[in-house]
């Protein structure tokens, strides 16, 4: 069963620190990896999208890394502003799927002062 | 930056009823998903549908639903008889080719009473 497993759940840190959320998939075959970033009551949006040939990528603050072999991925938040406080959701879409996506349950961020 | 509109934000209805809930996809976006998310827990798949037909739908996506393009904007879920469980925010997402980038709307937040 295709399943994608975050950690931590959930995570409060200063603002201007870093933080590292990961996530585990079982996913097969692999098409590709995204991180969301979805606010309270608001639909889900792309931070990073990673292939099977892609190890990492970034978006201003957000670092995604991929590891195939070992199915697992991180997203890395650097110098952290009291916006970032959301829920990041690990999704992987399975190929020759219908592009159909799976969805972690997500690490809920709070950013505090 | 294009966006996906959804319509109602916010729709209450009696258990039983039919609701249609309502897309206004990217404009050359051609595959359209439905996405949706209980309280508290992850965005599950529904269907997705591509020329016209579904190409893929989970087991949740059953005889109660329905997907159409009415007028070949539009993308509409319905839901013929409702259920408490039915209540949750439901997402359309579109894709357009060669583009892995899904760009998902703001959600409709399904109540069931």
């Amino acid at each position: 069963k295709n399943q994608v497993e975050q950690s931590p759940q959930s995570l409060i840190i200063l603002e201007g620190k870093n933080c590292t959320l990961q996530c585990n998939y079982t996913v097969s075959p692999f098409s590709n990896l995204r991180w969301y970033k979805q606010d309270t009551g608001r639909g889900p949006v792309s931070l990073t999208i990673m292939t099977f040939s892609e190890n990492t990528k970034s978006n201003g603050r957000y670092t995604a890394t991929l590891d195939a072999d070992t199915k697992q991925s991180s997203l890395h938040i650097t110098a952290s502003q009291l916006s970032d406080s959301a829920s990041y959701i690990c999704v992987v879409s399975v190929r020759n799927s219908g592009y159909a996506l799976n969805f972690g349950k997500g690490t809920s961020l709070l950013v505090t002062p | 930056e294009p966006e996906v509109t959804q319509t109602p934000s916010h729709q209450v209805t009696q258990m039983g009823q039919e609701v249609i809930l309502r897309c206004v996809p990217i404009s050359n976006h051609l595959y359209f998903y439905w996405y949706r998310q209980i309280l508290g827990q992850k965005v599950e798949f529904l269907v997705s549908f591509y020329n016209n037909e579904i190409s893929e739908k989970s087991e949740i996506f059953d005889d109660q639903f329905s997907v159409e393009r009415p007028d070949g904007s539009n993308f509409t879920l319905k839901i013929r008889s409702t259920k408490l469980e039915d209540s949750a925010m439901y997402f359309c997402a579109t894709e357009g080719t060669g583009d892995y980038g899904y760009t998902f709307g703001s959600g409709t937040r399904l109540t069931v009473v």
